[in-house]
C-alpha cells in the first residue's frame, strides 16, 4: 500500500509569484485535504476535495485554490504569494465512508517566500 | 466554534519517566479525537484515535481516553524513550468535511 506523497519537498519563491504543490493520495482513498502549518503552530485547514469537487473550505482567501483529478491526486495553487504564505503545506488523504474517517498525512512541502 | 487546547511545552523528561500531555476540546456533538506526532522535519503521523465517549486509543505504549464529561483526551505513556522526542498534536474532527482542528502542539524532549 502506497502512502501519501507530496512534491516538491522544498520550494523557494518570491513575493507575487504563483506556486503549485502536488499530492498523491494513499491507495484506495478518495478524499484529499490540504493544511497550512506555520512555524511553531498547529496545521490549519485550507480546503478539502471529494470526487473532484471542493467539499469545504477554511478561512483562506480565494488566491488559494485547488484541483482534484480522476485518480484522486490533487494540486494546491497559491497566487500572488505573500511573505506570510511561508509554511509547511500538508496534504492528507482519507476514504469517505462513515463520516469518522481518519486522515493520513504526507511529508509536506516546505514553501519559503522571499 | 470548535477548538482544541493542549498544554504548552516544552516538556522535558528523563528516559523511562511517565508522560502526560493534557488536551481539552470544545465542540458540539460528538467529535472524533486524535493524537498526531511530528518528528523533526517530517509530516504528521497518526499516533492514536478514539471516535466515541469512553473509547481508549492506544499505540506504541501511548494511551488516551475520550472523556466526554471533562471534554478531555489526555495522552499518557508509562515509560518514555529518547526516540519519543517529537511534537505531539491533539486534534478533533467533526461535521461533513471531517476537517481536523488542531491544538498548537506540545514539544516533548526526552533526555538519556
Amino acid at each position: 500500500e502506497t502512502g501519501v506523497t507530496q512534491s516538491p519537498t522544498h520550494l523557494i519563491k518570491t513575493r507575487g509569484q504563483q506556486v503549485t504543490l502536488r499530492c498523491s493520495s494513499q491507495s484506495g482513498h478518495n478524499t484529499v485535504s490540504w493544511y497550512q502549518q506555520a512555524l511553531g503552530q498547529g496545521p490549519q485547514f485550507i480546503f478539502q476535495y471529494y470526487r473532484e469537487e471542493e467539499n469545504g473550505r477554511g478561512n483562506f482567501p480565494p488566491r488559494f485554490s485547488g484541483l482534484q483529478f480522476p485518480n484522486y491526486s490533487s494540486e494546491l495553487n497559491v497566487n500572488a504569494l505573500e511573505l506570510d504564505d511561508s509554511a509547511l503545506y500538508l496534504c492528507a488523504s482519507s476514504l469517505a465512508e462513515s463520516g469518522r474517517e481518519t486522515q493520513y498525512f504526507g511529508p509536506g512541502t516546505r514553501l519559503l517566500v522571499l | 466554534g470548535d477548538s482544541v487546547t493542549q498544554m504548552e511545552g516544552p516538556v522535558t523528561l528523563s528516559e523511562e519517566a511517565f508522560l502526560t500531555i493534557n488536551c481539552t476540546y470544545t465542540a458540539t456533538g460528538y467529535p472524533s479525537l486524535f493524537w498526531y506526532v511530528q518528528y523533526p522535519g517530517e509530516g504528521l503521523q497518526l499516533l492514536l484515535k478514539a471516535t466515541k465517549a469512553d473509547d481508549k486509543g492506544s499505540n506504541k505504549g501511548f494511551e488516551a481516553t475520550y472523556r466526554k464529561e471533562t471534554t478531555s483526551f489526555h495522552l499518557e505513556k508509562g515509560s518514555v524513550q529518547v526516540s519519543d522526542s517529537a511534537v505531539y498534536f491533539c486534534a478533533l474532527s467533526r461535521g461533513a468535511t471531517n476537517k481536523l482542528i488542531f491544538g498548537t502542539g506540545t514539544l516533548l524532549a526526552v533526555q538519556p
